[in-house]
Order: C-alpha cells, then sequence, then structure tokens
C-alpha cells in the first residue's frame, strides 16, 4: 500500500536555527499538507499546497514558514529560525483531492531546545 | 465558539465487545466529517467519512452516525481487538472553508484481553 514517509523521524535544533523538515507524498496525488501536534494538543492545520502554490495557511504559519516542492516529489517544510514552541510532531499529509481520505506520513518529531 | 470536541478522554474496553466513541462538533456548516486512528509513534490512519447528507455509514466493523439536529458523530467499533487501541480523532471540513480538516481532541481506546 502506498504512503506517504516523512524524514528524519526525530529533529532536535537550538533555538534559532534552520529546520527543514522532509516528506514523500504518494506519488499519484495531487493536493500537499502540514499539519502539527504539540504534546497532548489537538492535531492543527498549517498549510495546504497544490498546483505548486499555496492554497491555504492558518494563523501559525507566519513568516517563519514556508513550503516547497523542489521536484516532482519532494515536499518540505522549512522554519526559518525555531523558537521553543515549535517543538511539537509535524505532519505531512496528501490527497488526490481535497481533504478526503487524507493520507499522512508517520510524522518529524522536532525537538527546539 | 466553532470547535470539534471529544465527550470522553479515555474509553477502556473489554476484547469482543463494542466500543462507541463520541464527538460534538458546533459548526453546522461543516459538510464532511473524518474519523482517524493513531496508534503510538504513528501519524493518524483514516478510517471512515461520512458527508452531512447522510446519517451513516459502514466499513469493515466500523460504523459511523451523524446526528445533525444535535451535532453529534461517533464511531462505533464492532468486535474490538487489542488492535484497536490508540488515540481516536473526528475532524471536520467546514463548508467553503478550502481544504483544511479541524480535528477534536481525541479519545484513547484501550482494549483489555
Amino acid at each position: 500500500e502506498p504512503e506517504v514517509t516523512q524524514t528524519p523521524s526525530h529533529q532536535v535544533t537550538q533555538m534559532g536555527q534552520e529546520v527543514i523538515l522532509r516528506c514523500v507524498p504518494i506519488s499519484n496525488h495531487l493536493y500537499f499538507y502540514w499539519y502539527r501536534q504539540i504534546l497532548g494538543q489537538k492535531v492543527e492545520f498549517l498549510v495546504s499546497f497544490y498546483n505548486n502554490e499555496i492554497s491555504e495557511k492558518s494563523e501559525i504559519f507566519d513568516d517563519q514558514f514556508s513550503v516547497e516542492r523542489p521536484d516532482g516529489s519532494n515536499f518540505t517544510l522549512k522554519i526559518r529560525s525555531t523558537k521553543l514552541e515549535d517543538s511539537a510532531m509535524y505532519f505531512c499529509a496528501s490527497t488526490r483531492g481535497g481533504v478526503e481520505k487524507l493520507f499522512f506520513g508517520s510524522g518529524t518529531q522536532l525537538s527546539v531546545l | 465558539g466553532e470547535s470539534v470536541g471529544l465527550h470522553l478522554p479515555t474509553l477502556s474496553v473489554q476484547e469482543g465487545d463494542n466500543s462507541i466513541i463520541n464527538c460534538a462538533y458546533s459548526n453546522s456548516a461543516s459538510d464532511y466529517f473524518i474519523w482517524y486512528k493513531q496508534e503510538s509513534g504513528k501519524g493518524p490512519q483514516f478510517i471512515i467519512d461520512i458527508r452531512s447528507n447522510m446519517d451513516k455509514r459502514q466499513g469493515q466493523r466500523v460504523t459511523v452516525l451523524l446526528n445533525k439536529t444535535v451535532k453529534h458523530l461517533s464511531l462505533q467499533i464492532a468486535a474490538t481487538q487489542p488492535g484497536d487501541s490508540a488515540v481516536y480523532f473526528c475532524a471536520e471540513k467546514k463548508r467553503a472553508a478550502g481544504n483544511k480538516l479541524t480535528f477534536g481532541g481525541g479519545t484513547r481506546v484501550l482494549v483489555k484481553p
């Protein structure tokens, strides 16, 4: 069964450093997403991406965040200058259309020290 | 406010019994609902979905019921198995709100042998 893959599974970084979280969505999917889950809290929407541009973003997704699909397979989330409150599990997700049957990756646990 | 919430944070179930997980939503403009299962260390896994023009939908051992009158969503798992132990999230898509999902807080299901 096809799956969304994310790397690394764990990322530890110092406050103020840049991090790039990587995702390989399912190959025939067209819509790509990043969500995050702070420990013990709800899964929160960050951004959606379609046709090589951001289609929607949340208030969390400020100027420190960016996404990119540099080639036909990868989808990345960059945090330019990490803050302590960015510590969370970050999930990449993809779907062929809209949000129906959204497939999630296993996540990257980001710890900002 | 507009939110998707869960009634019970933890549900203990005897193996073989049926499980019922509940979810309340307050946004009558939501038109699509999904249940996700999240096992430890993994991303949310799609279980079943339902559109707002339906009251009930069945899958393999799972049934989702939607009561729009009281804005209530439930997931029924028949003959609960140890592999069903996980956190279950409901999520909604609000009509005309693009492609983002709003997740509830999660219910942990513990299956006792």
